[in-house]
């Protein structure tokens, strides 16, 4: 089974600075398949990007993806007010074994 | 718009099972699969499994191997999760999740509001 690792566990941050959250695989994923999501308190996750890079249905373009192989990241470029939540990362390559990473929760400074 | 409406909670003693209901819409409910996973309390996101809803093919976590039971009902659009022999551990919100995988789980695009199961003696 990947293990994902999140790092850092919780992130401290302004509206209007760049956050960057990491996913450290413990094997390769296979053809990207890597996703964010989005949570926030009493709510559904939210996908964001899957294949590592693309942007889901309806996601503003401040959220990037990127990576491969065993590194990936999650880039906002410009919080707004409405980002401060938990995000995690998912590998689904080595399926039927999908696995999430534990989370960063990113809250405001 | 797609739709993903889960059963109600549920209250349970130990040992016993629960089976929770997703009721898709706003889409063709053969052409993509349904993935399942819980949160327990304060923690974070677990898969539990995966089902096609266009030929009833399975992937389970194996950690509950043996204890899940994934279904779908295609004449009426609903996906159905069974667990068996709940313990306390097992207490958490369940969600449902659209899922484009088409031979096993990936990525969840739409998801349920979930259903809060509570195992308590």
């Amino acid at each position: 089974e990947i293990v994902l690792t999140q790092s850092p566990g919780t992130l401290s941050l302004s509206p209007g600075e760049r956050a960057t959250l990491s996913c450290r695989a413990s094997q390769s994923v296979s053809s990207s398949y890597l996703a964010w999501y989005q949570q926030k308190p009493g709510q559904a996750p939210r996908l964001l990007i899957y294949g590592a890079s693309s942007r889901a249905t309806g996601i503003p373009d401040r959220f990037s993806g990127s990576g491969s192989g065993t590194d990936f990241t999650l880039t906002i470029s410009r919080l707004e007010p409405e980002d401060f939540a938990v995000y995690y990362c998912q590998q689904y390559g080595s399926s039927p074994r999908v696995t999430f990473g534990q989370g960063t929760r990113l809250e405001i400074k | 718009q797609v739709q993903l409406v889960q059963s109600g909670a549920e209250v349970k003693k130990p040992g016993a099972s629960v089976k929770v209901s997703c009721k898709a819409s706003g889409y063709t409910f053969t052409s993509y699969g349904i993935s399942w996973v819980r949160q327990a309390p304060g923690q974070g996101l677990e898969w539990m499994g995966w089902i096609s809803a266009y030929n009833g093919n399975t992937n389970y976590a194996q950690k509950l191997q043996g204890r899940v039971t994934m279904t779908t009902d295609t004449s009426t659009s609903t996906a159905y999760m069974e667990l068996r022999s709940l313990r306390s551990d097992d207490t958490a919100v369940y969600y449902c999740a659209r899922d484009p995988g088409r031979y096993s789980g990936s990525s969840g695009d739409y998801w349920g509001q979930g259903t809060l199961v509570t195992v308590s003696s």
